[in-house]
């Protein structure tokens, strides 16, 4: 079984502030991690994986997440917000197989909708 | 760039009438899947395929929803009667053997 617990709906930031998306899941196995974003009326792009490698996972746009299999989460973070980072971004498990080069059943959170002011 | 396409963009309907939806995959990518995304909340799988064999479909209401991939390339997904809850983004999704999932820009279904 897996899960995963966005824990922010909304988080609104000034554009130049860091930005952090939170995340924490659950998995009888060993997880494969992602972040997908999601602009308005637009299918999601894939930001980043974690697949068992290093555990800071550098991706797109300028954003990185951290493994912290203690804590169990994989926050996604960026040093400086930019207008067009407003969107919708989901965390995502999956049973990681064959080494994480091929992934199970995809478990989305319920999404963080990500505003940036001026 | 290869790109994932769903027709239609838009589609909005009456209740009780019959709606279509089309996927062409990424070509060369098996895999194809189809997800519901209800405003709010993240997208849950209804439907995969590998090739034109329906892998898992559990999620998938079987009363009125059916998928095929008859050829193992595009697929259709067909709503039949549709119902004020059937609402949502359609999104498919295509994948080579099971690794990173390309999305398309999905189909928004209003019953009205």
């Amino acid at each position: 079984a897996q899960s995963v617990t966005q824990l922010d709906s909304h988080v609104s930031v000034s554009e130049g502030t860091p930005v952090l998306l939170r995340c924490n899941y659950s998995s009888s196995y060993s997880p494969s991690l992602f972040w997908y974003v999601q602009h308005p009326n637009k299918g999601l792009q894939l930001l980043l994986k974690y697949t068992s490698a290093a555990t800071l996972v550098k991706g797109i746009n300028g954003f990185e997440a951290e493994f912290k299999k203690s804590e169990t989460s994989f926050h996604l973070t960026k040093p400086s917000a930019h207008m067009s980072d407003a969107a919708e971004y989901f965390c995502v498990v999956s049973r990681n197989q064959a080494g994480g080069t091929s992934y199970g059943k995809l478990t989305f959170g319920q999404g963080t909708i990500l505003t940036v002011h001026p | 760039e290869a790109e994932v396409a769903q027709s239609p963009r838009y589609k909005i309907t009456e209740k009780s009438q019959a709606v279509a939806f089309w996927c062409d995959p990424i070509s060369g990518h098996a895999t194809l899947y189809w997800y519901r995304q209800i405003l709010g909340q993240g997208p849950e799988l209804l439907v995969q395929f590998q090739d034109e064999s329906v892998v898992d479909d559990s999620q998938l209401p079987k009363d009125r929803f059916s998928a095929e991939r008859l050829k193992g390339v595009d697929s259709t997904l067909k709503i039949q009667p549709a119902e004020l809850g059937d609402s949502a983004m359609y999104l498919c999704a295509s994948s080579l053997a099971f690794r990173e999932l390309f999305f398309g820009e999905g189909s928004r279904l209003t019953v009205l």
